[in-house]
């Protein structure tokens, strides 16, 4: 069975700190996806990303980077000189190949203090 | 507009009650899903349709809840003799073609159920 665990529930950080947001994930697969959504007040969950397990290359998008390490299975997001406008709850998510479902974790709620 | 769209925003029933939710999907995407989301969780997996037909369900839906994309393009779901336990947000997402492309959801159908 697949699963998603992001065992920071909550985090604050004054504007302009990192902060990285920690996901493990379990699945039996060897060929799986991972994700990473925002969802910021308004309710609507924004896609961020998408990585196939056979890419363990970083990515990095403006102030967002993210490390996917396959040995340690985790997919862990890092925002740079965070913004208030990053104040949201994050959640990471895994689909195997062959099965839609997203199995989504818990997920972790950033505050950025101004 | 062409993001994933969800009627009502919102809806308070009372327990007993039918309800019926609608989703009207990004216009090219040819596949739909469906989540559901209480409060402090990530969204859990309730279906998932591609094209017309529906190719997954979860344990979760139950023999309640049924879920229809008549002609491949709109979706609605609908839940049957309504209990306080349903009271979550029902978020609709849809995806195009290829392996585990990104979905990309609504704003949810917030369900009230007193």
């Amino acid at each position: 069975a697949q699963k998603v665990t992001q065992a920071q529930t909550e985090i604050s950080v004054v504007e302009k700190e990192d902060v990285t947001l920690d996901c493990v994930y379990e699945t039996r697969d060897t060929t799986y996806y991972l994700f990473w959504y925002k969802q910021p007040p308004s309710g609507e969950l924004v896609f961020l990303i998408r990585r196939n397990s056979f890419d363990e290359q970083n990515e990095i998008s403006g102030r967002y980077s993210w490390n996917f390490q396959k040995s340690t299975s985790s997919f862990n997001f890092t925002i740079t000189a965070s913004q208030v406008v990053d104040s949201a709850v994050y959640f990471c998510a895994l689909s195997e190949a062959g099965r839609r479902a997203l199995t989504f974790g818990s997920g972790t709620r950033l505050q950025v203090q101004p | 507009d062409t993001g994933v769209s969800q009627d009502p925003r919102h809806k308070i029933t009372k327990r007993g009650q039918n309800v019926t939710f609608r989703c009207d999907p990004i216009s090219e995407h040819n596949r739909l899903y469906w989540y559901r989301q209480t409060l402090g969780q990530g969204p859990e997996f309730l279906t998932y349709f591609q094209n017309e037909a529906q190719l997954e369900k979860s344990r979760l839906l139950s023999d309640r809840f049924s879920a229809e994309r008549p002609k491949g393009s709109f979706s609605t779901l609908e839940i049957q003799r309504t209990e306080q336990g349903d009271s979550a947000m029902y978020l609709c997402a849809s995806s195009s073609r290829g392996k585990n492309t990104e979905a990309f959801f609504g704003q949810g159908t917030r369900l009230t159920v007193v």
